[in-house]
C-alpha cells in the first residue's frame, strides 16, 4: 500500500520567514496530493491541494510543488504569521472517486513573532 | 454551504462498552470516510461509504463498522470497547467520483475510553 513520510515533525520559524514541509510517497500510481491544517481541538482544514497533472499551484502565500519522478511533493508557506502556527499534514492517493487518503506524520509548524 | 458535522463531540466510556458516531456531510456529498487520530498512529482510515455502500475498508478489527443512510448521513460504531479505542475519529465528506474527491473534513468525536 502506500506510504507517506513527512519531514520536518517540528518546524520553528519567525514571523515573517518562510516554512517548507516536504513529504515523500512511495505508490508511482498516487496522483492527488492535498494540504491539510490542523489547529487544537479542530478537525483537519484542507489548504491546498494539487494533481499529477500540474508541477505546482499557489494560493496567495501558500504553494505546493509536485516532482513526479523523484516522487515527493512541498508545501511553502511565506511571509508566515502566528496564526500559521497549527499542524500541518500531507497525504496521497488516487484520483478515483473511492480512494483513500493516505497521511503523513504531521509537522508542528511554531511561528514566533 | 454548512460543513460536516459530528455528533457528540466528546464521549466518554468503559471498557467493554459500545459505542456509535455520527457524521452528517456536506449537502449533495455522496461519500464519507471516516479516520482513527491518534498522537502514535496519526491519522488512520477505517472505511469508507458511498450511495449506502462501503466501497473502502482499511486495517481495523471488526469490531468496528460502519453505516451510510440514503441521505448520505453515516454512522460508525466500535463495540466491547478497549483502553487503545482512545482517539479523535473524524468524518471526511467528498463528491465521491473521479477528479471530485477532495475530502473536507468535521470537527471530530473525542472518544475516551476508561
Amino acid at each position: 500500500g502506500e506510504n507517506v513520510e513527512q519531514h520536518p515533525s517540528t518546524l520553528s520559524v519567525q514571523e515573517g520567514d518562510s516554512a517548507v514541509i516536504k513529504c515523500t510517497y512511495s505508490d508511482s500510481a498516487s496522483n492527488y496530493f492535498p494540504w491539510y491544517k490542523q489547529e487544537l481541538g479542530k478537525g483537519p482544514q484542507l489548504i491546498i491541494d494539487i494533481r499529477s497533472n500540474v508541477g505546482e499551484k499557489k494560493d496567495q502565500r501558500i504553494a505546493v510543488t509536485l516532482n513526479k519522478t523523484a516522487k515527493h511533493f512541498s508545501l511553502h508557506i511565506t511571509e508566515t504569521q502566528p496564526e500559521d502556527s497549527a499542524v500541518y499534514f500531507c497525504a496521497a492517493s488516487k484520483d478515483s472517486g473511492y480512494s483513500t487518503l493516505t497521511f503523513g506524520k504531521g509537522t508542528m509548524l511554531l511561528v514566533s513573532p | 454551504k454548512a460543513g460536516v458535522t459530528q455528533t457528540p463531540r466528546y464521549l466518554i466510556k468503559t471498557r467493554g462498552q459500545q459505542v456509535t458516531l455520527s457524521c452528517s456531510p456536506i449537502s449533495g456529498h455522496r461519500s464519507v470516510s471516516w479516520y482513527q487520530q491518534t498522537p502514535g498512529q496519526g491519522l488512520q482510515f477505517l472505511f469508507e461509504y458511498f450511495s449506502e455502500t462501503q466501497r473502502n475498508k482499511g486495517n481495523f478489527p471488526g469490531r468496528f463498522s460502519g453505516r451510510q443512510f440514503s441521505n448520505s448521513r453515516s454512522e460508525m460504531n466500535v463495540s466491547t470497547l478497549e483502553l487503545g479505542d482512545s482517539a479523535l475519529y473524524l468524518c471526511a465528506s467528498s463528491p465521491g467520483t473521479s477528479g471530485r474527491n477532495t475530502q473536507y473534513f468535521g470537527p471530530g468525536t473525542r472518544l475516551t475510553v476508561l
